[in-house]
């Protein structure tokens, strides 16, 4: 089983409506974040939590919200999605360590908003 | 504000040959340096990672490089196979942002 979960990994909706993208990870790790990744313009974060209590915003996150329900879980929701948001969205984690925080990605959700 | 560039978008070469690819920052001074590989469809998995006061690790047929004086990493993949294909991400971190930030990437193709 992969480390970080993403459900779900393919996803088709209307403009207006409400998605949510579930992230879950059994790394044990304290730190989880969104990304979003479009052609030309790489990884872009979105969100970040370094722990269930701290959540902070990260370069893009307007037009999102997440909510951290546990250690293990982080979830990534699009109030009212807008075709600009198709993109491909990892989640991910990392340990709290300082030496260098590898980050371990999930395979990825693909969202169309049409 | 801090830059990253990965200078080519993509990089082909042929098998067996070494693959260099070259990651420059701009307004930024990261503790460490990382590098990735991303496999199309797939999430980045990590490769290397080099710290500030190192200037050169080795991992297999991989080499990474850190410039601090010319804010420069290389990344090296020797005898380069098929398989190598992919596209590769370089990410600084440590720095007052306190996230990693990622460089487009340069996607490698090894013909055989």
């Amino acid at each position: 089983d992969a480390d970080v979960t993403q459900t779900p990994r393919n996803r088709i909706t209307k403009t207006g409506k409400r998605i949510m993208l579930e992230c879950s990870q059994t790394k044990g790790h304290d730190r989880m974040y969104w990304y979003r990744q479009d052609p030309g313009l790489g990884l872009r974060l979105i969100y970040y939590s370094f722990d269930v209590k701290d959540i902070n915003k990260g370069e893009i996150s307007d037009g999102y919200s997440v909510s951290r329900q546990a250690q293990a879980k982080f979830s990534l929701s699009l109030e009212s999605a807008i075709p600009n948001q198709t993109a491909l969205y990892f989640c991910a984690t990392s340990d709290s360590g300082t030496g260098g925080n590898t980050i371990y990605f999930g395979e990825g959700s693909w969202l169309t908003v049409v | 504000s801090q830059k990253i560039e990965q200078n080519s978008e993509a990089l082909n070469i042929q098998e067996g040959k070494t693959a260099t690819l070259t990651c420059n920052y701009t307004n930024y001074s990261p503790a460490y340096l990382q590098w990735y590989r991303q496999d199309p469809g797939r999430g980045p998995v990590f490769l290397l990672l080099i710290r500030e006061n190192e200037k050169e690790k080795r991992k297999e047929r991989l080499k990474v490089t850190f410039d601090t004086t010319l804010k420069q990493s290389l990344f090296h993949i020797t005898a380069s196979q098929p398989a190598d294909s992919a596209t590769y991400l370089c990410a600084l971190g440590g720095g007052s942002q306190g996230n990693l930030i990622f460089g487009k990437g340069t996607k490698l193709s090894v013909k055989p």
